[in-house]
């Protein structure tokens, strides 16, 4: 089992609408939660952290957490076109060590 | 202010030979990472720096590799010799170092392209 999960996609949403982007993880211990956006040929850049149950919320993005379910999503409402990337989930792994999903790459359609 | 830079930002090789990836990270940012995404796989985490000294290479795939950051600047990662499993796209990310990991903003620089032929 992959220690990180996520659905490849790719997810395609109209402008405007909320995209939902899904997360699982196999260690219990994990304590720090990321969302990474990253464009095509370009870095990963950090653009959500959550690290307690329930909501947080930061602009358009909503991250979500629930540690009884190892289970963390991302909400982007109002998408834009301009929020078609892969996002990456990754998880703290004990130290400063973390684990990378795969990916979920998204495509808004104007 | 500048961001994490890498150098060089592509590089083609044949199995057998050696390189040298370089990464300067952000100025005064005690953390530095490695981390290593082969094609169609996730981004995979190789070891951690604190200044000069390694905190965790728990993720370094042999002893083919070797990583120094030798006055707790800039870093390098040496593949020797390169294996064509060794291809793919080499990221360092720098961060401040934060008493917890999960307030520890890690930047990425753009990455190094690694061929091995």
């Amino acid at each position: 089992q992959k220690e990180v999960e996520q659905n490849s996609g790719p997810l395609s949403v109209p402008e405007g609408a909320i995209a939902s982007l899904n997360c699982t993880y196999s260690d219990r211990v994990s304590q720090s939660f990321f969302w990474y956006r990253q464009y095509s040929g370009k870095s990963p850049e950090l653009i959500m952290s959550i690290y307690s149950n329930g909501d947080k919320e930061d602009g358009r993005f909503t991250a979500q957490l629930n540690k009884a379910s190892q289970y963390v999503s991302l909400l982007i409402r109002d998408s834009q076109p301009s929020d078609s990337a892969t996002y990456l989930c990754a998880v703290n792994a004990g130290g400063f060590k973390t684990i990378f999903g795969a990916g979920t790459r998204l495509f808004v359609k104007a | 202010e500048a961001g994490v830079t890498q150098f060089p930002s592509h590089s083609v090789i044949e199995k057998g030979q050696t390189v040298t990836l370089r990464c300067d990270p952000i100025s005064g940012h005690d953390n530095l990472y490695w981390y290593r995404r082969v094609m169609g796989k996730e981004i995979k985490f190789l070891l951690h720096f604190v200044k000069e000294s390694k905190q965790d290479e728990s993720g370094m795939p042999n002893n083919r590799f070797l990583a120094e950051r030798t006055g707790g600047t800039y870093s390098t990662l040496k593949v020797q010799p390169a294996e064509l499993e060794d291809s793919g796209v080499y990221f360092c990310a720098s961060s401040q170092g934060a008493a917890s990991p999960s307030t520890d903003t890690q930047y990425f620089g753009p990455g190094t392209r690694l061929t091995v032929l």
